[in-house]
């Protein structure tokens, strides 16, 4: 079936430098997207969302880029610090019926001091 | 993960017991949704409701149970004849596309 799924399963980085975590999606009639980022033990967080008529939006140290052409999505944290560790998911919706998430099996993001 | 409560945190299962898991909402949202977790993987839909006394099947609802008999409220129950039932349990509330996560419960099996 398609699905949602992420290219790197694990990210190290520096503190204080850029993090990108990608995402990519097979539907081609996926219209909302949805960053999570989930500690370990605690549920997952929104963290930024952007819908299919956009292709960039950014929030507090936090940029979505959305690019439909090549089913891509990424997910970009400035000056990257210890407390962005964490895994992170994309998540997109297309069935506007159930408005029920598909995700990816998540990129786990290490900060090194 | 204000304003939606799970509990408990850790449940045990003995095998060929039913469990019953809580989600509790206080943000007011229509929908509300429950997803299993797997160590190192995603989020898998179980059961979801978009509105009071109705509730929909997910990708993976056999041996799962669930009720919604109030808009705060949306518990599951895992019966006995869900075989592999360890795993971590995220309840969600729906505010259009959008979904917020409750803290999870993580039910064990003894």
């Amino acid at each position: 079936g398609e699905s949602v799924g992420l290219h790197l399963p694990t990210l190290s980085v520096q503190e204080g430098d850029n993090s990108i975590i990608n995402c990519a999606y097979s539907n081609s009639a996926s219209d909302y997207f949805i960053w999570y980022k989930q500690e370990s033990g605690k549920g997952p967080q929104f963290i930024i969302d952007i819908r299919s008529n956009m292709d960039k939006r950014q929030g507090q140290r936090v940029t979505v880029l959305l690019n439909k052409t090549v089913k891509h999505l990424s997910l970009q944290i400035a000056a990257t610090q210890p407390g962005d560790s964490a895994v992170y998911f994309c998540a997109e919706t297309s069935d506007t019926g159930r408005r029920a998430l598909t995700f990816g099996s998540g990129t786990r993001l290490q900060v090194q001091p | 993960d204000g304003g939606i409560t799970q509990s408990p945190k850790y449940l045990f299962r003995k095998e060929g017991q039913n469990v019953t898991l809580s989600c509790e909402q206080n943000l007011n949202h229509d929908a509300m949704y429950w997803y299993r977790q797997d160590p190192g993987q995603g989020l898998r839909l179980i059961y979801y409701s978009q509105i009071v006394n109705d509730f929909q099947k997910g990708d993976i609802a056999e041996g799962y149970s669930v009720s919604r008999e109030k808009k705060e409220s949306f518990p599951l129950t895992v019966t006995s004849a869900q075989k592999n039932p360890t795993a971590f349990y995220l309840c969600a509330t729906g505010a259009g596309e959008t979904q917020y996560f409750g803290p999870g419960t993580r039910l064990l099996v003894l």
